[in-house]
Formats: C-alpha cells, structure tokens, sequence
C-alpha cells in the first residue's frame, strides 16, 4: 500500500487559474515537505513542516502556498498558474526535523500549464 | 548556498561491468553537510539508496558503495558489477539540519542502463 499518496498524478491548467495538489502520508510522520523537480533541473525544496507549522519557505513567489488541515497533510495551493510553473512536484515526510531524519517521497503530481 | 554537481545525462554499462557515478558538492557552510543516493526505479518513487553523515565514511547498500571525501568535496556511487535491475535514476543529495527544519539539496540526476 502507498505511504503517501499524491494527488493528481498529471494536471493540466491555464494560465491565471488556481491548483490544489494533494498530499496524504501514513507513515505516522511529522514533518512534511514540498520539492518541485523542472524538466532538465534538479528537485528543488520548497517547503518543510514540522508538526503543521511552517519551518522553512524557500519558494520566492507567494503563488504557493502550503496548506495543513491535518497532521498527515500537507497540500500546495498554486494561484495564478504561469508556463513556468509547469514542473513535477514532490510531497515527502519524515519522522521529524532533527538529525537528519530520512525524507520519504510520494510519487509525484505533474503538473502542466498551458 | 549549497549545490550538487553529478554525472549528467545517461550512462549505458553492461551486466556485471563496474559502475561509478561522480558527485561533488559545493557549500558556503562551515558545518560539514549529510550526503544522500537517492534512487528512482522505472514506475517507482524516489526512495534513499544509502546515506553517510560523517566525513570520511563509507555508506553502502544493495552492493553500492559511496564515501563521504571532505577534502575533494566528493561522494562518488559505485558498484563493481551491476545486474539489469540497477536500471534508474540515480540523485546526489546533500542534507541540512537547523532550526529551520531539514532540507535536501539535489543534483540533477543520472540515468544508469544496464545492458543485458
């Protein structure tokens, strides 16, 4: 059974709307992360959360914004959608966020914008 | 910042051949920084190969083997005979731990095909 579910696994959006990507952990983890991969580019992080709050914000742009309605979620709000946001985008967890605890990754929400 | 630099593109190696992947990283940190092999089989997810925390370690796992170099800045991927199913992608990553939570700085991936 998958340990973290994301969800969709391909999106397709315009330009100027709005997108809601989904992630699910069971692994009773509490820290949760968003990482984003472009074509031809490494995955780059985003954001970590640790027990629901936010830790770290890497993202420049206010167009993302994570959310936390649970322990074991943590979706990414996408507004105002530009080409160049088209990317895979990555959930991961981990048991916490210290020591460098192992980061376990979904598998993915390509996300394509047109 | 940091960055990771490793083997771009694919690299083809036939069964039972040697394989090495070249990682360095760069850091403006003093701290010495947590060195990952993630790994993406074809249809899977990205899960950890091996890790090692301590400069001048050796990390191995499933017959790689990696070691944590802080004088050449080095953690190069190695097997010494590789089966069909090591086909995948193969990600250096370096790993930071602070108050800010962890975060794993990625390079960009090599595309390993093992040839029957």
């Amino acid at each position: 059974d998958p340990k973290i579910i994301q969800k969709p696994k391909y999106l397709v959006a315009v330009t100027g709307s709005e997108k809601i990507l989904i992630c699910e952990q069971y692994l009773g983890h509490n820290a949760m992360y968003w990482y984003r991969q472009s074509a031809k580019k490494p995955l780059e992080f985003m954001f970590s959360y640790s027990y629901q709050k936010l830790m770290d914000n890497q993202t420049a742009s206010s167009r993302f914004q994570p959310q936390s309605s649970k322990k074991n979620h943590l979706d990414l709000q996408i507004t105002a959608l530009k080409p160049d946001d088209s990317a895979t985008y990555f959930c991961a967890s981990s048991t916490g966020t210290g020591g460098m605890a192992e980061q376990f990754f979904g598998p993915g929400t390509r996300l394509t914008v047109l | 910042g940091d960055s990771v630099t490793q083997t771009e593109g694919q690299v083809t190696v036939s069964e039972s051949k040697s394989l090495i992947i070249n990682c360095t990283y760069s850091t403006t940190s003093i701290a010495y920084p947590n060195l990952f092999w993630y790994v993406r089989y074809p249809g899977e997810g990205l899960q950890l190969l091996l890790k090692v925390i301590t400069a001048g370690q050796k990390g191995s796992s499933r017959g790689f083997e990696a070691t944590y170099n802080k004088e050449t800045t080095s953690f190069h991927l190695q097997k010494a005979s590789v089966q069909e199913s090591d086909s995948a992608v193969y990600y250096c990553a370096l790993g930071r731990s602070n108050s800010a939570g962890n975060k794993l700085t990625f390079g960009i991936g090599t595309r390993v095909l093992v040839r029957p």
